[in-house]
Parts: structure tokens; sequence; C-alpha cells
């Protein structure tokens, strides 16, 4: 079963900081996402990530598959950013189902202006 | 983007009664739809995912005749809580997947919140 670890669980940070959340696997993945859960519960996918890196707006997304390792930054953070950022697996055999996602417990981050 | 509605957006019951939740794709047929759960303060759960025109298939500890699945269109799953109770008050999401992003793509219900009185 692929275990997803979240560093850090919490997060509190000034308006304008840099913010990085980590995310851990311990099994081999087809692809990872990175998921935005606001306080009323409803969730937005920010990245699906394979390898490499992407961009979108204030937020970046990296992937080192060979390390089992992704990280979400944030620039220019703003109290709108405050919310658990999760980090969610593909994998087969993860215990997910044949391609369901494998959750991370999720980075609660406020952003204080 | 793809959008996925789910429907009701909250409901509260009495306990034994059933409770429907629907997940509809509004711009894209879903060949699969995923359900999964999240207590308070913990990760989301897979529970089932579901194939359009097949069974679900359930995930370890679910109780597939509690947890009643049906996917009988490419854009509308249903999920059905059958003799509800208080433990099963949690909050229900489902996720689509279908040609909209390629195969590894999931779009996000905005949920529904679950309490059994």
């Amino acid at each position: 079963k692929n275990e997803v670890e979240q560093s850090p669980q919490n997060l509190t940070a000034q308006e304008g900081e840099f913010i990085t959340i980590n995310c851990s696997y311990s099994v081999g993945i087809s692809a990872l996402h990175w998921l935005q859960q606001h306080p009323g519960g409803g969730i937005v996918s920010l990245f699906m990530l394979s390898s490499g890196k992407k961009k979108h707006g204030r937020l970046i997304a990296t992937i080192n598959i060979q390390e089992k390792h992704s990280s979400l930054h944030i620039t220019a953070s703003h109290p709108r950013d405050s919310a658990v950022y999760i980090c969610a697996v593909i994998s087969p055999y993860s215990g997910g189902g044949a391609d369901g996602l494998t959750f991370g417990k999720g980075t609660h981050l406020i952003i204080q202006p | 983007g793809a959008v996925v509605s789910q429907h009701p957006s909250w409901v509260i019951c009495k306990s034994g009664t059933s409770v429907k939740i629907e997940c509809r794709s509004l711009d894209f047929q879903a060949t699969t739809m995923f359900w999964y759960r999240q207590f308070p303060k913990q990760s989301l759960m897979l529970m089932a995912t579901s194939n359009e025109g097949s069974k679900a298939t359930y995930e370890q500890g679910v109780e597939k005749d509690k947890f009643l699945i049906n996917h009988a269109s490419l854009t509308l799953s249903t999920l059905t809580v059958t003799s509800a109770h208080p433990e099963d008050s949690s909050f229900y999401i489902c996720s689509a997947r279908g040609r909209a992003g390629g195969w590894k793509t999931q779009y996000f219900g905005p949920g529904t919140r679950l309490l059994v009185l």
C-alpha cells in the first residue's frame, strides 16, 4: 500500500511569504495530484504531475520520481491562499483501487494579512 | 475546465433512513467515477470505483450492501447510503474521469455533507 506523507501538517505565514509544502510517497506512482480544499469542503485540482515541474500563476509544483518526492510552492502568498493542500497519488496496487487516489492528510495553510 | 456537480450539497436525516447522493459530469462523459469519504480532520478515503454500465468495485472494509452505487449513464453516478446511522455522518465526494482530461485526470465534485441524527 502506498503511504503518502505530507509536511508540514500546519503552516501559518505572513502575507507575501514564499510557501513550500512537501509530499513523499513510498511506492512508485504513475501520477501525483496537488489539490486544494477550502473550508466549505469543495476540492479543486491544482496540478497533476508525472514528471518535472508545472507552473500556474503563483503556484509551482515539482516532482522527483527517483526520490519519490513532490513539492508545492506558493510565491507572494495571500490570505485567499488559506486552505488545506492535499497531495494524492495514483499507483497500481496502492490500495486506492484500480485508479483511485491515495491521499495525504493535508497541510493546513493560513496566510495572515 | 470540466465540471462535476453533486446533489444535494448537504443532507440531514434520521437514523434508519436511506439517502441518495447524485454525482453528475456536466460537460464531459465520465467513463469512471470515484466515491470518497472524508471524516473530520482526516484524509479522503476511496470507497468505490464505478465504471459506466458495470458493477462498482468496493475498497476493503466498505460494505457494498450499505453503500449502493449505480453508474447507469456516462454523466451520472449515484451513491445510496442505506439504513443510515450516525457513524455514517461524513463528507462524501465524488470525482469523475473521462476523455476530457485524459485517463489520469480526475475532476472533483463539491461534496455532500451528510448528518445522520
